[in-house]
């Protein structure tokens, strides 16, 4: 079965700080995919990052990057030098690698506020 | 710049009414999704297309029928709305093509309350 979980339901950080949200996932199989995505208090989801499970490297985009530990499946976002436009709703999703399935499994979220 | 649109963004319905979710994306991407978002359980996925014709059901396909008339648009039917239904859609779009791992992008949502 596939499941991605999020346990922190809310966090708060200081601006210009630096956060890391977890996410633990579940799967059988060997190569996934794993993305980050934000929503906005407006509802508005945009993605953020992506890691591929056979990638060793974290990957980075601007001020949000990844700490991957596949024995661990774990994929935390670390956002460094946090500003208030980063308070949003962040997602964790995987994607299993299976050809003609298509779903992606998301986590229910962490709350993030930055406070001035 | 690519782009997904959802329409209406807000509806209210009634019960045993028939409601029909539309979206539209320009980005040319082969597959289509519906998910509704609700407190407590995140993102769950309804329906999905590979591309024009095409239709699967997700992992909460009952009660909701969907359809791909064309590459740009994913409709999603709620042939007797319930109380039940009540929640947020998005529709999102991405692209298998030769990097099938592309992070779907998603429209702005439609709030829907079945009273």
């Amino acid at each position: 079965a596939q499941k991605v979980t999020q346990t922190q339901t809310s966090i708060s950080v200081m601006e210009k700080t630096t956060v890391t949200m977890d996410c633990v996932y579940e799967t059988q199989d060997s190569s996934y995919f794993l993305f980050w995505y934000k929503q906005t208090a407006s509802g508005e989801i945009v993605f953020l990052i992506r890691q591929d499970s056979y990638k060793k490297e974290n990957a980075t985009v601007g001020h949000y990057s990844l700490n991957f530990q596949k024995p661990k499946s774990s994929i935390g976002l670390i956002i460094t030098a946090t500003q208030i436009e980063d308070s949003a709703v962040y997602f964790c999703a995987m994607r299993p690698p299976r050809t003609g399935y298509q779903n992606f499994y998301f986590g229910k979220g962490t709350s993030l506020t930055v406070i001035p | 710049e690519a782009a997904v649109t959802q329409s209406p963004r807000n509806k209210v319905a009634v019960t045993g009414g028939k409601v029909t979710l539309s979206c539209n994306q320009t980005n040319n991407h082969n597959n289509m999704y519906w998910y509704r978002q609700d407190t407590g359980h995140g993102l769950r996925l309804i329906h999905y297309s590979y591309g024009a014709g095409s239709t699967e059901k997700g992992d909460i396909p009952d009660g909701y029928k969907a359809s791909r008339p064309s590459q740009e648009n994913f409709s999603l039917i709620l042939e007797l709305a319930t109380p039940s239904q009540t929640s947020v859609y998005f529709c999102a779009s991405g692209d298998a093509g030769t990097d099938n791992n592309q992070a779907p992008l998603f429209g702005e949502g439609t709030r829907l309350s079945v009273l």
